[in-house]
């Protein structure tokens, strides 16, 4: 069975303290892999697509890598409006849509 | 990209009533998905349009029923619902040869 596990559940950094927020899967086939990030109330705002492993992207202080069995989001001296849910997707090959499989989601919370 | 809006925001209603979702955008993507969002699960794909035709219905009860009227709208009519329908619902579009799926805000659902 495809499957997306996304850990920490949670993760409580201060300001400035560097982390990673790890996305595993087990799938078929990986056709992609999405970062979305989600604030309170709102929905899901795309972040980055990963392809290939080896892959990486970055925007402001986060980061993206891929390998073949993970994908890490590294986020270098966060700020406390990096506070937000993180979640992963994965794409597979094979279908007629663009279906996305996604984790569960880790809720980042930076203190001041 | 923004640009994929919902209505309403929030919703609370009967279990014996009747009521609509709308998702709009404009930004000339040819596929429309619906998600359910429950605490603690991830996103539950419902359906998926492409160029108007479902071409995904992954599982969900009658008491959903979607319609595509134009490539720029999508409905989601509710009826008879559960309590356990309370989520947030999510609407997404993506753009022609693209797999990136942009989010709309959500409609949050309350079933008394």
């Amino acid at each position: 069975e495809d499957q997306v596990t996304q850990s920490p559940e949670a993760l409580r950094l201060q300001e400035g303290e560097s982390s990673s927020l790890n996305c595993s899967y087990t799938v078929s086939g990986l056709r992609g892999l999405f970062w979305y990030r989600q604030d309170p109330g709102k929905g899901p705002e795309f972040l980055f697509t990963l392809y290939s492993a080896g892959e990486e992207k970055e925007k402001e202080r986060l980061k993206a890598t891929l390998t073949k069995k993970e994908s890490f989001l590294h986020i270098t001296a966060p700020k406390p409006e990096d506070s937000a849910t993180y979640l992963c997707a994965v794409q597979l090959y094979g279908g007629a849509t663009n279906k996305l499989i996604f984790g569960t989601g880790t809720l980042l919370a930076v203190q001041p | 990209e923004t640009g994929v809006t919902q209505t309403p925001r929030h919703l609370v209603m009967g279990m014996t009533n009747k009521k609509s979702l709308k998702c709009e955008q404009h930004l000339g993507h040819n596929a429309m998905y619906w998600y359910k969002q429950s605490a603690k699960k991830p996103l539950e794909l419902m359906f998926v349009y492409s160029l108007e035709e479902r071409v995904e219905n992954n599982s969900v009860p009658s008491r959903f029923s979607p319609e595509c009227p134009n490539s720029s709208h999508l409905f989601l009519h509710l009826h008879t619902l559960q309590p356990e329908d309370s989520a947030l619902y999510l609407c997404a579009s993506s753009p022609p040869g693209r797999e990136t799926q942009y989010f709309g805000p959500g409609t949050r659902l309350l079933v008394l």
